[in-house]
């Protein structure tokens, strides 16, 4: 059963810091993995996604990571800025029929000014 | 980029009533939908997969007759709370994909169900 875990839980950083995130996967017989933003009491904003054959995405600051063979993603947040708290949230798909996505518990970032 | 809407956003009903929450694909056709459900602190667990024209499918320890979900055609999946506890009080959230393995999930904005 696929089971994916996010590190750390809770991360609080001044503005301006380089960080990242971390998300790892039991079963490394993805087909994607998507990171996704939530705010508080809000849904879901996708921030990146990495197909299985890719090892990296790119979007403004941010910096997605995949070795599909460790079972590891990163998601690299460049100069940080208040705008970013928010919770981040790693999922994989694992079955190429588009079954659900399997997602983490989640990062909960506070960047303060 | 694909757009999912959810209605309502935000829904306060009495124990024993129920409650209908509807997912939209607004500029595609979906023709699986998933329903997912998020207590607080912690992460989204799915529910049931929705297909269009046939029963949804339910994950282990969702009660079927609880949560009815309906897909009758590929831009709409309602999912409905029947005689709703507190306990049922949560944040539910819809995806919608075209069923490819390496598609994108669009997700709706959520509904938060307060069971009073």
């Amino acid at each position: 059963k696929q089971e994916v875990t996010q590190i750390p839980a809770a991360l609080s950083v001044p503005e301006g810091e380089n960080l990242v995130l971390n998300c790892s996967f039991t079963d490394s017989a993805i087909y994607n993995l998507q990171w996704f933003r939530q705010d508080p009491g809000k849904g879901l904003t996708s921030l990146l996604l990495i197909q299985s054959s890719q090892r990296e995405q790119t979007s403004g600051r941010l910096n997605a990571s995949l070795d599909k063979s460790s079972g590891r993603s990163t998601l690299y947040i460049a100069a940080s800025q208040p705008g970013d708290s928010a919770t981040y949230l790693c999922a994989v798909i694992t079955n190429q029929a588009g079954t659900a996505l399997i997602f983490g518990k989640g990062t909960t970032l506070s960047v303060s000014s | 980029g694909a757009v999912v809407s959810q209605h309502p956003s935000r829904v306060i009903c009495k124990s024993g009533t129920s409650v209908k929450i509807e997912c939209r694909s607004l500029d595609f056709q979906a023709t699986t939908m998933f329903w997912y459900r998020q207590f607080p602190k912690q992460s989204l667990m799915l529910m049931a997969t929705s297909n269009e024209g046939s029963k949804a499918t339910y994950e282990q320890g969702v009660e079927k007759d609880k949560f009815l979900i309906n897909h009758a055609s590929l831009t709409l999946s309602t999912l409905t709370v029947t005689s709703a506890h507190p306990e049922d009080s949560s944040f539910y959230i819809c995806s919608a994909g075209n069923g490819q393995g390496n598609s994108r999930a669009f997700f709706g904005q959520g509904t938060r169900l307060t069971v009073v």
